[in-house]
Formats: C-alpha cells, sequence, structure tokens
C-alpha cells in the first residue's frame, strides 16, 4: 500500500492564480481531511469528508473547495490563491470517523503565494 | 470555537531528562489523539486516548487523559535524541473534527 499520497510537494502560485492540489489513499478510508499547518498556530481542519460524495467545512474553509467523488480521491481547490494562504498542506485518511480510528498523514504540499 | 491549548511551546532538555507537554480545552472531549512531528516530516499517530482518566503507556511514553476528560498529558521518561520532534495533541469532541494543539517542539541536547 502506498497510504497517502500528495501532489505536488512544493509549489509556487501568484496571487489570484488558482489550482488544485491532489490527494489518495489506497486503504478503502471513508474519513478524509485537509488540513493546514503554520508555524506555531498547529495543524487547522480546512475541509473534511465522511464518504464518496459527502464533504463538509472544518475550522477554516474559506477560500477552498473540496469534492469526492471516489473514496481514494479528495482534491483540494484553491480559487483565487491569496498570500495568507502559504502554508504547508497535509491531507489525512482514516478507517472511518469517531473515536478509535487514527488518522494517516500525507507527506505533505508546500506551497507559497506570492 | 472548540479550542485545544497545548504547553509547552518548546522545551529543550538534557539527554536522559523526562519531558512532558500538556493539553487542555474548556470543554469535554470526546476523544484526544496524540501525534509526533519529525523536522520536515508529517504528522505519525502516536496513540488516542478515549475513557475518562486512562493511562497508556508505550515503551518509555506514558499518556493521561483527565478524569473530566478536558485535559491530558504526554511523559517521555529518560529523553533521547530519537524522541526530538514536535508532539501535538488533537482533541475530538463530536467525532468528525479534530482541534489540533499548537505542538510542543522537543529539542534533545546530547
Amino acid at each position: 500500500n502506498a497510504g497517502v499520497t500528495q501532489t505536488p510537494k512544493f509549489q509556487v502560485l501568484k496571487t489570484g492564480q488558482s489550482m488544485t492540489l491532489q490527494c489518495a489513499q489506497d486503504m478503502n478510508h471513508e474519513y478524509m481531511s485537509w488540513y493546514r499547518q503554520d508555524p506555531g498556530m498547529g495543524l487547522r481542519l480546512i475541509h473534511y469528508s465522511v464518504g464518496a460524495g459527502i464533504t463538509d467545512q472544518g475550522e477554516v474553509p474559506n477560500g477552498y473547495n473540496v469534492s469526492r467523488s471516489t473514496t481514494e480521491d479528495f482534491p483540494l481547490r484553491l480559487l483565487s490563491a491569496a498570500p495568507s494562504q502559504t502554508s504547508v498542506y497535509f491531507c489525512a485518511s482514516s478507517e472511518r470517523s469517531g473515536p478509535g480510528y487514527e488518522q494517516y498523514f500525507g507527506p505533505g504540499t508546500r506551497l507559497t503565494v506570492t | 470555537g472548540q479550542q485545544v491549548m497545548q504547553i509547552p511551546q518548546y522545551q529543550h532538555v538534557q539527554e536522559g531528562e523526562d519531558f512532558t507537554t500538556y493539553c487542555n480545552s474548556s470543554t469535554t472531549l470526546s476523544n484526544i489523539q496524540w501525534y509526533k512531528q519529525r523536522p520536515g516530516g508529517h504528522p505519525v499517530f502516536l496513540i488516542q486516548l478515549v475513557k475518562s482518566g486512562e493511562v497508556k503507556k508505550q515503551k518509555r511514553l506514558t499518556f493521561q487523559f483527565g478524569e473530566a476528560k478536558k485535559n491530558s498529558s504526554l511523559h517521555i521518561t529518560a529523553t533521547q535524541t530519537t524522541d526530538v520532534g514536535t508532539y501535538f495533541c488533537a482533541g475530538d469532541y463530536t467525532g468528525n473534527q479534530f482541534y489540533f494543539g499548537t505542538g510542543t517542539s522537543l529539542t534533545v541536547i546530547p
């Protein structure tokens, strides 16, 4: 199993550009999520999905869209990039939501918006 | 909104000394997870605590969940250089969303 994969590893965008961060898992996990990590802030939940076709907002959803058309994939779209979105983005998955299920994190995407 | 506070932000210890990081929530948690992140890496799951007053051990690591399920701690006995990294707690209130603490960065001086 490859686990959770993310592409790209690094990305530089100009303000106003859009892009999609890709996330895929091959463990047949129901629950997937996106976090951003900023220095001194820990990880903050952007969006999550409890299954294909179901998504919901997390703590910091503004400026991001997600969709979950398959169990395996959970892309994160930046609609119009802003410097405040410069961050490291982690995708995670777990077998189910709720107690008892550890989250497996991908290697991350380091995004810089100039 | 929900928030999980974690202290200290940084900790430098001599190799062989003990280390503790604390997490606190103003409201009752459903469960709490602990993660370790090495520099440049991604968070890796360590353990989950669900029951009030629960204590779990993994070799030199001891995890505790408070009786009121509002606080938790991670204690490392006799630190080693391999323990270097940032330790995060992640609190869950509803079963769908985890709120991460700001992390404690541990430096171990050989």
